[in-house]
């Protein structure tokens, strides 16, 4: 089944614990992309990989990290959590390649809480 | 960033009655304008999408329409159905096509 699958679903952390949110694709597409949900704020875009070890800044990347060191995984870190980063998050992937143009097949999600 | 508004925030709608969200863009190099649907709790899913080529869409009860001169798009939902009821986010391509930007979303509520 073609699927995008983020592991873990619910976490809860601690301030300044260094973590790990992982994506993982089985349609082998070349743009992923990672997302927080907040209400009122819609969705609203942290980082994308338009291709393997190509990575760029979305609209809130401060206190984030990624790689793309294999086409299906995209990892989202983030070095020391602060209760800000309080979100529901979710990875997204698509055929797009270079131009978004197709639609994103997005994992489940992982709600994140930082005390 | 690039703006997207959406509008109205909230829709409640009698079952059979039809649904009209807009959704307005500032990018004018957008071409790629797809809607989801995020049902409670659950993840966002595409339901219908338009390039900029066409003026208009139809997927059964679902439609969208565009108009490209004046920056927006439309959702339209005929004969709602309770199953319709859930938070729609319009999601143009901008920064060059590089990202989708989204809306923040309308909560459609179809009441019986």
């Amino acid at each position: 089944e073609a699927q995008v699958t983020q592991n873990p679903r619910y976490l809860i952390t601690v301030t300044g614990k260094k973590l790990t949110v992982t994506c993982s694709q089985n349609m082998n597409h070349e743009y992923m992309s990672w997302y927080r949900q907040d209400p009122g704020l819609g969705l609203r875009q942290i980082y994308y990989s338009m291709n393997v070890e190509v990575t760029d800044k979305g609209d809130v990347p401060e206190g984030y990290k990624v790689s793309r060191k294999e086409k299906r995984n995209f990892p989202l870190i983030l070095e020391s959590p602060s209760p800000n980063q309080t979100s529901l998050y979710f990875c997204a992937s698509s055929l797009g390649g270079a131009r978004t143009n197709y639609g994103y097949t997005f994992g489940s999600g992982t709600r994140l809480t930082v005390v | 960033g690039e703006n997207v508004e959406q509008h109205p925030s909230t829709l409640s709608v009698q079952e059979g009655d039809s649904a009209v969200i807009k959704c307005t863009y500032s990018d004018s190099a957008s071409n790629y304008f797809p809607w989801y649907k995020q049902e409670l709790g659950k993840r966002p899913q595409l339901i219908i999408d338009i390039r900029s080529n066409v003026g208009e869409k139809k997927d059964q009860r679902i439609a969208v329409t565009l108009n490209k001169t004046a920056k927006h798009f439309s959702l339209h939902i005929t004969e709602t159905q309770p199953e319709d009821s859930a938070v729609y986010f319009c999601a143009p391509n901008t920064g060059g096509g590089n990202k989708l930007t989204f809306g923040t979303g309308t909560q459609l509520k179809v009441e019986l």
